[in-house]
């Protein structure tokens, strides 16, 4: 029962276009949305999150935007650029007692052709 | 400002061997987080500790895997017995406030031990 879908494996995009990454979520009880970032051999570094009382938040390149009643969010990087080429995963939680435990996606591989 | 450090990076193990992952979290951080990446999926969840207490362990397996975070040293993670199926990349999260029934603190996540088990 997979609570946190990223239903595209991949994604290419061309240098300085925009890169629109995709995430559906069917736990009513998530309240807390987050993005991290994964390179190869390393660990997932958090990248910008938003809570359910937004539906947008902004942070330089990187914009999340949120649809609660869809249940749907996404990430949206503007200019795309080499360097950002790496596994974007999608993460939520819930809130009150358990909202340390993060439910991942599978993630999406960017490629950002130069 | 060292972030969350593990080792071994690479662990390989035979069948019924042991296996112990261990992670320093992040200075100033006592609450640790365990999650395991199995291969073409996502993280999921396995544990959280706090400084000689186990918070919640249900995403663990019942059987053969224990964790621990010591008063001194570094958050242990011991596989017992390892099988085939517990090859994996398993990383380890730090943060620094108490989460249970509070706000939001972002989880700082280390390079994660990939294991692999022959």
């Amino acid at each position: 029962d997979q609570q946190v879908k990223q239903n595209s494996p991949s994604l290419s995009v061309q240098e300085g276009r925009i890169s629109i990454l995709n995430c559906d979520y069917t736990n009513s009880m998530f309240d807390y949305f987050l993005w991290y970032k994964k390179y190869p051999a390393e660990g997932p570094t958090f990248l910008i999150s938003i809570s359910s009382i937004k539906d947008k938040n902004e942070d330089g390149r990187f914009t999340v935007f949120l649809n609660k009643s869809a249940k749907h969010l996404s990430l949206h990087i503007v200019p795309s650029q080499p360097g950002d080429s790496a596994v974007y995963f999608c993460a939520a939680s819930e809130s009150g007692g358990s909202n340390y435990k993060l439910t991942f996606g599978k993630g999406t591989l960017l490629t950002v052709n130069p | 400002n060292a972030g969350v450090m593990q080792n071994p990076r690479h662990l390989v193990r035979r069948r019924g061997q042991e296996a112990r992952l261990r992670c320093s979290p992040m200075k100033g951080h006592s609450h640790v987080y365990w999650y395991r990446q199995l291969p073409e999926e996502g993280l999921k969840f396995m544990v959280y500790l706090q400084k000689e207490n186990i918070i919640d362990e249900s995403g663990m397996p019942k059987e053969r895997f224990s964790a621990e975070f010591p008063k001194e040293g570094p958050s242990i993670l011991r596989i017992q017995q390892v099988v085939r199926g517990d090859s994996a990349a398993y990383f380890c999260a730090s943060s620094s406030t108490l989460l249970a029934g509070g706000g939001q603190e972002t989880q700082y996540f280390g390079p994660g031990t990939r294991l692999l088990v022959l």
